[in-house]
């Protein structure tokens, strides 16, 4: 099952973007790539999916390269409340959608 | 819409006992999975199931069981509790396996 390598932990100040790389080396042609938040306490919460290029919604972007065996999740203007534990999965499609977490990344956003 | 939910919110066992973590969701996902998070760790698949009737193990599934009689409902069982369980453990739904998966707010099990 596929393991993602990402940064153990970012630091950041309010009003900057962050970007957070991802490496997943053997990611196959029916997986997707997907991110999660996780703040203390809680069950992670869903916050963008990708195949390939670039994607956007209201609290992120995706950028995947054509080789797909990495990815960038990209937050702009970071507040305080982004602080919080990112993990970047692949998702295997034809496993039934099984996610394998790795550690995440810690971000700590500073005023 | 409650979403995916787990019972009990806190539960203290002693090494031996058996329980069971209660997980159900009203959104009619056929995908639900289980999930354990150690202190300081990504969380770990024990089981996960794509609809009635149908379960398969995860990375980590030794000393837990699992059935799926209902789409609704995908309780997780310890049959002999061991220290080595204490920890989180997380249940989620998803409408399909290339969708995203929502999770409860976890139960937090101690085992004496």
């Amino acid at each position: 099952l596929a393991k993602t390598t990402q940064p153990i932990s970012m630091d950041s100040y309010e009003g900057q973007e962050v970007n957070i790389t991802c490496s997943h080396n053997n990611i196959a042609t029916n997986d997707y790539i997907t991110w999660y938040q996780q703040f203390p306490s809680q069950g992670p919460r869903f916050i963008i999916q990708g195949y390939k290029t670039k994607v956007t919604n209201e609290v992120a972007s995706l950028f995947i390269p054509a080789d797909r065996k990495s990815s960038t999740l990209s937050l702009p203007r970071v507040s305080l409340s982004d602080t919080a534990v990112y993990y970047c999965l692949v998702v295997r499609v034809n496993q039934g959608g099984k996610l394998i977490f790795g550690q995440g990344t810690e971000l700590s956003v500073k005023p | 819409n409650a979403g995916v939910t787990q019972t009990p919110k806190f539960q203290v066992l002693k090494t031996g006992q058996s329980m069971t973590l209660q997980c159900a969701q009203d959104m009619n996902h056929e995908y639900m999975s289980w999930y354990r998070q150690d202190p300081g760790m990504g969380l770990r698949l024990i089981h996960y199931s794509v609809g009635a009737g149908i379960t398969d193990q995860g990375e980590v599934p030794n000393g837990y069981n699992v059935s799926r009689s209902t789409t609704e409902d995908f309780p997780l069982r310890l049959l002999s509790a061991a220290p080595s369980q204490t920890s989180v453990y997380f249940c989620a739904s998803q409408w399909a396996s290339n969708q995203p998966q929502h999770f409860g707010d976890g139960t937090r099990l101690s085992i004496l």
